[in-house]
């Protein structure tokens, strides 16, 4: 059964651009969560997508956007690139909403020049 | 806001060495969650302990969850350089509510 994946691996992007990311979940979930990785802040909820609907979102600016697909893929949008957004980006797939365990992708690497 | 606290955040052992790795809150949860990640991969689920006083055994690993489901801590018997890797507490407040992270403790075990 393959695993959640994330596309790039890596990206390298200027101040002020913008940046897609994609997610694609375990086959039958249909819930899916971004997380940002940072050093000092560790592992922070972004939001959360069921049935092509935002769930649940945390404490990020507008900037932050995301969507879902009808087959439970999911992207995440970055708008106007700052440095402190350089993170590692995670996204999780699990069954239902929020539910436990989650499976995790090996994330995007987000880096901002 | 509900935090968690992890310590020690930094942890560089020799291989066969004992090590304890603590995850406090103030707050109550209803279930806690513990992972390791590695350099370049996703965090990797290990144990969910969800009853106060639970103790759960992974081969070398052992949890337990505070009585009052407010910490938990992860014990590594004879540790190996296969342990080395980001062990990250996760806890939740209800089914369906996001996971709170702690920023982690870097586990580095020395042949």
């Amino acid at each position: 059964k393959a695993g959640v994946t994330q596309t790039p691996r890596y990206l390298i992007k200027t101040r002020g651009q913008q940046v897609t990311l994609s997610c694609s979940p375990i086959s039958g979930h249909r819930s899916v969560s971004w997380y940002q990785q940072t050093p000092g802040q560790g592992l922070q909820f972004l939001f959360e997508y069921f049935s092509e609907t935002q769930r649940n979102k945390g404490n990020f600016p507008g900037r932050f956007s995301g969507r879902q697909f009808s087959n439970s893929r999911s992207e995440m949008n970055v708008s106007t690139l700052e440095l402190g957004d350089s993170a590692l980006y995670l996204c999780a797939s699990s069954l239902e909403p929020l539910e436990q365990p989650q499976h995790f992708g090996d994330g995007t690497r987000l880096s901002i020049l | 806001t509900q935090l968690l606290e992890q310590s020690p955040q930094f942890l560089s052992i020799q291989e066969g060495e004992n090590l304890t790795v603590y995850c406090n809150s103030s707050s109550v949860f209803s279930s806690l969650q513990w992972y390791r990640q590695e350099p370049g991969e996703g965090p990797v689920l290990l144990v969910t302990v969800v009853t106060g006083g639970e103790v759960k055994k992974l081969k070398r690993l052992t949890f337990q969850f505070g009585d009052a489901r407010k910490d938990s801590s992860l014990h590594i018997t004879a540790a190996q350089p296969g342990d080395t890797g980001l062990y990250l507490c996760a806890g939740a407040d209800s089914g369906n509510t996001p996971l709170v992270f702690g920023k982690g403790t870097r586990l580095s075990v020395i042949a």
